[in-house]
């Protein structure tokens, strides 16, 4: 049972880049997230799905895209990477919307 | 709406003594309360969580909070500071009719002195 997990663990891109960070889970959850955490800050919501096939937008969308194809996986894309998206991000998941989120390890991203 | 401001963003303690981290929050409903804990270059676990039943928690390794809403404050308190408990601390709040979404302090980092 490895829980949640988290590809790739750290990424460095040049800005106008495009990426892909891939979110697993094996805890058959309905639910998962996408976070980013910055120095001095707590996490932030990017996106979240509360099913396979649906997505919705958090406190922080702007620049990212979501896809939620199937249940167990959840996709967050960078199309144009900017210096201001340098940052730790967290996939999590829950089985339902009052339940406790499980966390990935994170990846550590950073735009040149 | 609802936030949460974690009032030290450092806390220093010898090993042995107490621990006091503090959280207050904001919300327009009744809230469910967490604490969660991140060690260096690590994943967040979940420490303790409040949802409305006692107002005292228990979490692991030895941590507890207390909820006190007439002082809308939810402290992480540990009898003895080991060298292990080193870490940042999250005090996070969901509540209100988005439930779920989690709303995040900025964090409180421990430092434990031998």
């Amino acid at each position: 049972n490895a829980g949640v997990t988290q590809t790739p663990k750290f990424r460095v891109l040049k800005t106008g880049q495009s990426m892909t960070l891939l979110c697993a889970q094996d805890m058959n959850h309905e639910y998962m997230y996408w976070y980013r955490q910055d120095p001095g800050m707590g996490l932030r919501l990017i996106h979240y799905s509360v099913g396979e096939g649906t997505t919705a937008k958090g406190e922080v969308p702007d620049g990212y895209n979501v896809s939620r194809l199937k249940k167990q996986n959840f996709l967050l894309g960078l199309e144009s990477a900017a210096p201001s998206q340098t940052s730790v991000y967290f996939c999590a998941s829950s089985y339902n919307r009052v339940h406790e989120q499980y966390f990935g390890p994170g990846t550590r991203l950073t735009v040149t | 709406a609802q936030s949460v401001t974690q009032l030290d963003s450092h806390v220093s303690v010898s090993e042995g003594t107490p621990v006091l981290l503090r959280c207050n929050y904001s919300s327009s409903y009744s809230p469910s309360l967490f604490w969660y804990v991140q060690h260096p270059n690590k994943g967040l676990q979940l420490l303790l969580k409040y949802t409305s039943a006692a107002t005292l928690v228990k979490g692991i390794n030895g941590f507890e909070a207390e909820f006190k809403k007439s002082e809308t404050s939810f402290h992480l308190t540990k009898p003895s500071a080991h060298m292990s408990d080193a870490a940042e601390y999250f005090c996070v709040v969901r509540g209100g009719d988005s439930n779920y979404q989690l709303i995040w302090g900025a964090g409180t980092k421990l430092i434990i002195k031998p």
